[in-house]
């Protein structure tokens, strides 16, 4: 029930091409759905979120969908650079002051 | 410049010894974290306080200890009693109202068994 599923585990995407890594959840009280991104000997930081309100948020070439009757919210990069190579996270919370789920985790390399 | 500072960035620690992580924040943070990440395992919380002299159990608190006598102070103590203790910790505090969302992490401490 508390667990946030994460795939895929690696990703290697092209230059320019679209990176999707997708993440799927059980328990339908969670209400806030957050990206981290971690670069290598780093901690993570907050990229993008979404409440389950919406069913698209956009920043810049990040885009997190989010599917509420499947139970599923991806992250899209558009036009990947090599930059974004890194670890991403997905998490997910209910309301109240309870920790993040975390999934666990996907790398990304792009490769030019 | 705020932020979260974590001491030391290496740590080695021999058979049956105890060692503390440090973490500090000038965020003025009420709630702050503590996870550890191994390769292919995510982010699993160890401990965390929302306030200060006040402490929950994570997913995986066997081993640890930790205390929280100021606001801005977060140590964590690994104990002989924690068998496989190589990993990178990340301490974290996240932003006061009614709900923790953002956190911030600090930039980790890898321990590693002699």
């Amino acid at each position: 029930q508390q667990q946030v599923k994460q795939s895929p585990q690696s990703l290697i995407v092209q230059k320019g091409g679209i990176s999707i890594i997708n993440c799927a959840y059980e328990n339908t009280a969670f209400d806030y759905f957050p990206w981290y991104q971690q670069f290598p000997g780093k901690g993570p930081a907050l990229l993008i979120a979404i409440r389950p309100d919406v069913s698209e948020k956009k920043e810049g070439r990040f885009t997190i969908s989010f599917n509420k009757s499947a139970k599923q919210f991806s992250l899209h990069i558009m036009d990947s650079q090599p930059g974004d190579s890194a670890t991403y996270f997905c998490a997910a919370s209910l309301a109240g002051n309870t920790p993040l789920v975390f999934g666990k985790g996907t790398r990304l390399s792009v490769i030019a | 410049d705020g932020g979260i500072t974590q001491s030391p960035k290496y740590l080695f620690r021999k058979e049956g010894q105890n060692v503390t992580l440090s973490c500090e924040q000038n965020l003025n943070h009420d709630a702050m974290y503590w996870y550890r990440q191994d390769p292919g395992q995510g982010l699993r919380l160890i401990y965390y306080s929302q306030i200060v002299n006040d402490f929950q159990k994570g997913d995986i608190a066997e081993g640890y200890s930790v205390s929280r006598e100021k606001k801005e102070s977060f140590p964590l103590t690994v104990t002989s009693a924690q068998k496989n203790p190589t990993a990178f910790y990340l301490c974290a505090s996240s932003t006061p109202g009614p709900r923790n969302e953002k956190l911030f992490f600090g930039s980790g401490t890898q321990l590693s068994v002699l």
